[in-house]
Protein backbone atom coordinates (compact mmCIF):
# COMPACT_ATOMS: atom_id res chain seq x y z
CA UNK A 1 0.00 0.00 0.00
CA UNK A 2 1.93 2.91 -1.18
CA UNK A 3 -0.64 5.75 0.11
CA UNK A 4 -0.62 8.95 -1.84
CA UNK A 5 2.52 9.37 -3.92
CA UNK A 6 3.66 12.11 -6.20
CA UNK A 7 5.58 12.53 -9.65
CA UNK A 8 8.14 14.23 -9.93
CA UNK A 9 9.68 15.32 -6.53
CA UNK A 10 11.82 17.79 -8.21
CA UNK A 11 11.48 19.85 -10.94
CA UNK A 12 13.11 23.18 -12.68
CA UNK A 13 11.08 25.30 -15.07
CA UNK A 14 11.50 28.25 -16.85
CA UNK A 15 9.23 31.20 -16.71
CA UNK A 16 6.55 30.59 -19.32
CA UNK A 17 6.96 26.75 -19.40
CA UNK A 18 4.28 24.51 -18.48
CA UNK A 19 4.34 21.29 -16.68
CA UNK A 20 1.82 18.96 -15.22
CA UNK A 21 2.00 17.32 -11.47
CA UNK A 22 0.97 13.94 -11.11
CA UNK A 23 -0.88 12.21 -8.10
CA UNK A 24 -2.47 8.93 -7.40
CA UNK A 25 -3.90 6.93 -3.99
CA UNK A 26 -4.28 3.48 -3.65
CA UNK A 27 -6.37 4.02 -0.37
CA UNK A 28 -10.01 3.98 -2.24
CA UNK A 29 -10.44 7.44 -0.62
CA UNK A 30 -13.12 9.99 -2.70
CA UNK A 31 -11.35 13.27 -1.54
CA UNK A 32 -8.00 14.59 -3.38
CA UNK A 33 -6.91 17.79 -2.32
CA UNK A 34 -3.28 20.09 -3.71
CA UNK A 35 -1.65 22.69 -1.94
CA UNK A 36 1.61 24.52 -1.95
CA UNK A 37 3.86 25.29 1.00
CA UNK A 38 5.76 28.58 0.96
CA UNK A 39 8.22 29.62 4.21
CA UNK A 40 6.34 31.20 6.97
CA UNK A 41 2.71 30.38 5.03
CA UNK A 42 1.67 27.06 5.74
CA UNK A 43 -0.12 24.90 3.30
CA UNK A 44 -2.54 26.66 1.04
CA UNK A 45 -5.46 24.81 -0.70
CA UNK A 46 -5.18 25.33 -4.68
CA UNK A 47 -7.66 23.14 -6.14
CA UNK A 48 -9.55 19.88 -4.12
CA UNK A 49 -11.98 17.13 -5.70
CA UNK A 50 -14.49 16.28 -3.24
CA UNK A 51 -15.24 13.18 -5.37
CA UNK A 52 -14.72 11.69 -8.72
CA UNK A 53 -16.08 14.10 -11.88
CA UNK A 54 -15.78 17.15 -9.48
CA UNK A 55 -13.46 19.77 -8.93
CA UNK A 56 -13.29 23.22 -6.87
CA UNK A 57 -11.29 25.88 -6.32
CA UNK A 58 -9.26 26.52 -3.24
CA UNK A 59 -7.77 29.79 -1.57
CA UNK A 60 -5.48 30.43 -4.20
CA UNK A 61 -6.57 28.54 -7.38
CA UNK A 62 -4.56 31.88 -10.24
CA UNK A 63 -2.24 30.51 -12.66
CA UNK A 64 -3.66 26.48 -12.23
CA UNK A 65 -5.78 24.00 -13.65
CA UNK A 66 -6.58 20.42 -12.35
CA UNK A 67 -8.23 16.94 -13.52
CA UNK A 68 -9.46 14.76 -11.76
CA UNK A 69 -8.64 12.10 -13.93
CA UNK A 70 -10.38 8.87 -11.93
CA UNK A 71 -10.84 7.92 -8.64
CA UNK A 72 -7.32 7.34 -7.65
CA UNK A 73 -5.69 10.39 -9.53
CA UNK A 74 -6.00 13.88 -9.38
CA UNK A 75 -3.28 16.12 -11.55
CA UNK A 76 -2.50 19.93 -11.24
CA UNK A 77 -1.25 21.63 -14.30
CA UNK A 78 0.62 25.18 -14.81
CA UNK A 79 0.09 26.11 -17.73
CA UNK A 80 2.46 29.57 -18.46
CA UNK A 81 4.97 28.84 -15.08
CA UNK A 82 5.88 32.01 -13.10
CA UNK A 83 8.48 32.79 -10.71
CA UNK A 84 5.46 32.64 -8.20
CA UNK A 85 5.01 29.45 -8.88
CA UNK A 86 8.24 28.53 -7.07
CA UNK A 87 7.33 26.03 -3.58
CA UNK A 88 6.57 22.86 -2.43
CA UNK A 89 3.51 20.97 -4.04
CA UNK A 90 1.64 18.37 -1.22
CA UNK A 91 -1.20 16.25 -2.78
CA UNK A 92 -3.43 14.67 -0.36
CA UNK A 93 -6.89 12.33 0.16
CA UNK A 94 -9.07 11.34 1.95
CA UNK A 95 -11.29 8.32 2.84
CA UNK A 96 -14.77 8.24 1.22
CA UNK A 97 -16.95 8.63 4.43
CA UNK A 98 -15.19 12.11 5.23
CA UNK A 99 -15.99 14.15 8.39
CA UNK A 100 -14.45 17.21 10.08
CA UNK A 101 -12.26 14.88 12.35
CA UNK A 102 -11.30 12.40 9.33
CA UNK A 103 -7.34 12.53 8.18
CA UNK A 104 -5.80 14.18 5.22
CA UNK A 105 -2.43 11.84 4.25
CA UNK A 106 -0.43 13.63 2.40
CA UNK A 107 2.14 12.82 -0.69
CA UNK A 108 5.82 13.39 -0.27
CA UNK A 109 5.54 16.42 -2.15
CA UNK A 110 7.19 18.02 -5.70
CA UNK A 111 9.49 20.97 -4.98
CA UNK A 112 9.43 23.28 -8.27
CA UNK A 113 11.68 25.80 -9.02
CA UNK A 114 10.63 28.51 -11.92
CA UNK A 115 13.59 30.66 -12.72
CA UNK B 1 -5.31 38.76 9.69
CA UNK B 2 -4.72 34.85 9.07
CA UNK B 3 -7.32 32.87 10.46
CA UNK B 4 -4.80 30.84 12.05
CA UNK B 5 -1.84 31.94 13.32
CA UNK B 6 1.51 30.70 14.57
CA UNK B 7 5.13 31.40 15.91
CA UNK B 8 7.58 30.60 13.32
CA UNK B 9 10.16 29.67 15.74
CA UNK B 10 12.57 27.98 15.45
CA UNK B 11 11.87 26.98 19.31
CA UNK B 12 15.30 24.98 20.67
CA UNK B 13 14.93 23.01 23.54
CA UNK B 14 17.16 20.31 25.61
CA UNK B 15 15.85 16.59 25.10
CA UNK B 16 13.78 15.78 27.95
CA UNK B 17 12.19 19.25 28.47
CA UNK B 18 8.12 19.85 28.56
CA UNK B 19 7.46 22.01 25.13
CA UNK B 20 4.82 24.17 24.45
CA UNK B 21 3.41 24.87 20.76
CA UNK B 22 0.76 27.46 20.20
CA UNK B 23 -1.62 28.86 17.54
CA UNK B 24 -4.28 31.59 17.53
CA UNK B 25 -7.18 31.50 15.59
CA UNK B 26 -9.96 34.23 14.37
CA UNK B 27 -13.39 32.32 13.62
CA UNK B 28 -15.32 31.22 16.88
CA UNK B 29 -17.09 29.23 14.08
CA UNK B 30 -14.48 26.47 14.26
CA UNK B 31 -15.07 23.38 15.82
CA UNK B 32 -12.54 21.05 14.96
CA UNK B 33 -8.73 21.67 15.68
CA UNK B 34 -5.62 19.51 14.09
CA UNK B 35 -2.18 19.36 14.92
CA UNK B 36 0.05 18.27 12.25
CA UNK B 37 3.95 16.99 12.24
CA UNK B 38 6.11 17.18 9.24
CA UNK B 39 9.23 16.12 8.93
CA UNK B 40 12.22 17.78 6.83
CA UNK B 41 11.47 17.49 3.24
CA UNK B 42 8.53 15.44 3.67
CA UNK B 43 4.78 15.33 3.99
CA UNK B 44 2.39 16.64 7.28
CA UNK B 45 0.99 13.67 8.89
CA UNK B 46 -1.73 13.64 11.22
CA UNK B 47 -0.44 14.29 14.93
CA UNK B 48 -3.88 14.26 16.67
CA UNK B 49 -7.06 16.50 16.47
CA UNK B 50 -9.32 17.78 19.50
CA UNK B 51 -12.90 19.35 19.35
CA UNK B 52 -13.73 23.02 20.32
CA UNK B 53 -12.87 22.98 24.02
CA UNK B 54 -11.11 21.03 26.78
CA UNK B 55 -7.93 18.35 26.16
CA UNK B 56 -7.01 15.84 24.59
CA UNK B 57 -3.91 13.41 25.41
CA UNK B 58 -2.06 11.23 23.44
CA UNK B 59 0.85 9.19 24.97
CA UNK B 60 3.60 12.70 25.35
CA UNK B 61 1.38 14.89 23.43
CA UNK B 62 -1.58 16.69 24.89
CA UNK B 63 -3.79 18.99 22.43
CA UNK B 64 -5.41 21.84 24.67
CA UNK B 65 -7.73 24.21 23.16
CA UNK B 66 -9.46 27.87 25.03
CA UNK B 67 -12.30 28.78 23.64
CA UNK B 68 -12.39 31.63 24.95
CA UNK B 69 -9.20 33.37 24.14
CA UNK B 70 -9.43 31.32 20.59
CA UNK B 71 -5.78 29.79 21.88
CA UNK B 72 -4.97 25.85 20.53
CA UNK B 73 -1.62 24.29 22.36
CA UNK B 74 -0.05 21.07 21.58
CA UNK B 75 1.99 20.19 24.86
CA UNK B 76 5.11 17.30 24.06
CA UNK B 77 6.43 15.48 27.51
CA UNK B 78 9.51 14.47 27.85
CA UNK B 79 10.57 15.57 24.42
CA UNK B 80 12.94 13.39 22.30
CA UNK B 81 15.52 14.35 19.27
CA UNK B 82 12.82 12.39 17.12
CA UNK B 83 10.36 14.86 17.44
CA UNK B 84 12.40 17.28 15.75
CA UNK B 85 9.81 18.91 13.14
CA UNK B 86 7.50 21.54 11.86
CA UNK B 87 4.33 21.62 14.06
CA UNK B 88 1.68 22.54 12.06
CA UNK B 89 -2.28 23.61 13.51
CA UNK B 90 -4.72 23.76 11.68
CA UNK B 91 -8.61 24.03 11.55
CA UNK B 92 -11.80 22.34 10.23
CA UNK B 93 -13.92 24.66 8.68
CA UNK B 94 -16.81 22.37 9.22
CA UNK B 95 -17.73 22.20 5.10
CA UNK B 96 -16.87 18.77 5.13
CA UNK B 97 -12.73 18.07 5.25
CA UNK B 98 -11.56 21.64 4.46
CA UNK B 99 -8.82 22.77 6.31
CA UNK B 100 -6.99 25.83 6.90
CA UNK B 101 -3.27 25.35 8.21
CA UNK B 102 -1.21 28.24 10.34
CA UNK B 103 2.07 28.62 9.14
CA UNK B 104 4.08 25.96 11.46
CA UNK B 105 6.61 26.06 14.02
CA UNK B 106 9.84 24.33 13.82
CA UNK B 107 10.94 22.57 17.06
CA UNK B 108 14.60 21.25 17.12
CA UNK B 109 15.42 18.95 20.35
CA UNK B 110 18.76 19.11 20.99
CA UNK B 111 20.33 15.84 22.61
Amino acid sequence: NAGVTQTPKFQVLKTGQSMTLQCAQDMNHNSMYWYRQDPGMGLRLIYYSASEGTTDKGEVPNGYNVSRLNKREFSLRLESAAPSQTSVYFCASTRPAGGPTDTQYFGPGTRLTVL
Amino acid sequence: QKEVEQDPGPLSVPEGAIVSLNCTYSNSAFQYFMWYRQYSRKGPELLMYTYSSGNKEDGRFTAQVDKSSKYISLFIRDSQPSDSATYLCAKNNNAGNMLTFGGGTRLMVKP
